[in-house]
């Protein structure tokens, strides 16, 4: 079955413990992506890549790391968490960013930091 | 840069009503749009996408899009509400960003509540 991973599903941790959120898909796409959703501001992406070793910051990439070794592997790396960013996150892929391919997402992992 | 509006943070309507959903984009160049549900505890998913050249869109669950150029909208309709539809939806756009890759952008979202 074609799918986007994540784990863990749900995450508790305080302020300054590094923490990675894993995230994989099995339809080898090349574009992978990191949102995070806040009730009232949508999805905001904080880290996309376009390829293996080739990433870019979104729009809110402060306090966030990637990597993209693999192309089935995108995790999300937070090396000093705080609380604001306790927020739900999700990782999305598609086959091919520019044109009318849709992302496919990830069940979404729910961080809080205390 | 892009930007996606949605009007109305929360819409009600009855089973068996007509559901309106708006979303506005800012390009004058279509972009190519999107609109996803999400389901509670679930990720989004795709309810249909803007092909081009065409003005109306069908998805799934009897949802369709409208395309309106010079109205940049993207209105999603479906013309009776089921319980089922109770979700959030997201009107989403993809275009070049501004270092050159592609990147998707969501409106605030719309939560649908659908009363019997």
């Amino acid at each position: 079955e074609a799918q986007v991973t994540q784990n863990p599903r749900y995450l508790i941790t305080v302020t300054g413990k590094k923490l990675t959120v894993t995230c994989s898909q099995n339809m080898n796409h090349e574009y992978m992506s990191w949102y995070r959703q806040d009730p009232g501001l949508g999805l905001r992406q904080i880290y996309y890549s376009m390829n293996v070793e080739v990433t870019d910051k979104g729009d809110v990439p402060e306090g966030y790391k990637v990597s993209r070794k693999e192309k089935r592997n995108f995790p999300l790396i937070l090396e000093s968490p705080s609380p604001n960013q306790t927020s739900l996150y999700f990782c999305a892929s598609t086959y091919n960013p520019r044109s009318n391919s849709p992302l496919h997402f990830g069940n979404g992992t729910r961080l809080t930091v205390t | 840069a892009q930007s996606v509006t949605q009007l109305g943070s929360h819409v009600s309507v009855s089973e068996g009503a007509l559901v309106l959903l708006r979303c506005n984009y800012s390009s004058s160049v279509p972009p190519y749009l999107f609109w996803y549900v999400q389901y509670p505890n679930q990720g989004l998913q795709l309810l249909l996408k803007y092909t081009t050249g065409a003005t109306l869109v069908k998805g799934i669950n009897g949802f369709e899009a409208e395309f309106k150029k010079s109205e940049t909208s993207f209105h999603l309709t479906k013309p009776s509400a089921h319980m089922s539809d109770a979700a959030e939806y997201f009107c989403a756009v993809s275009d070049r960003g501004s270092t050159g890759g592609f990147k998707t952008i969501f409106g605030a979202g719309t939560r649908l509540f659908v009363k019997a």
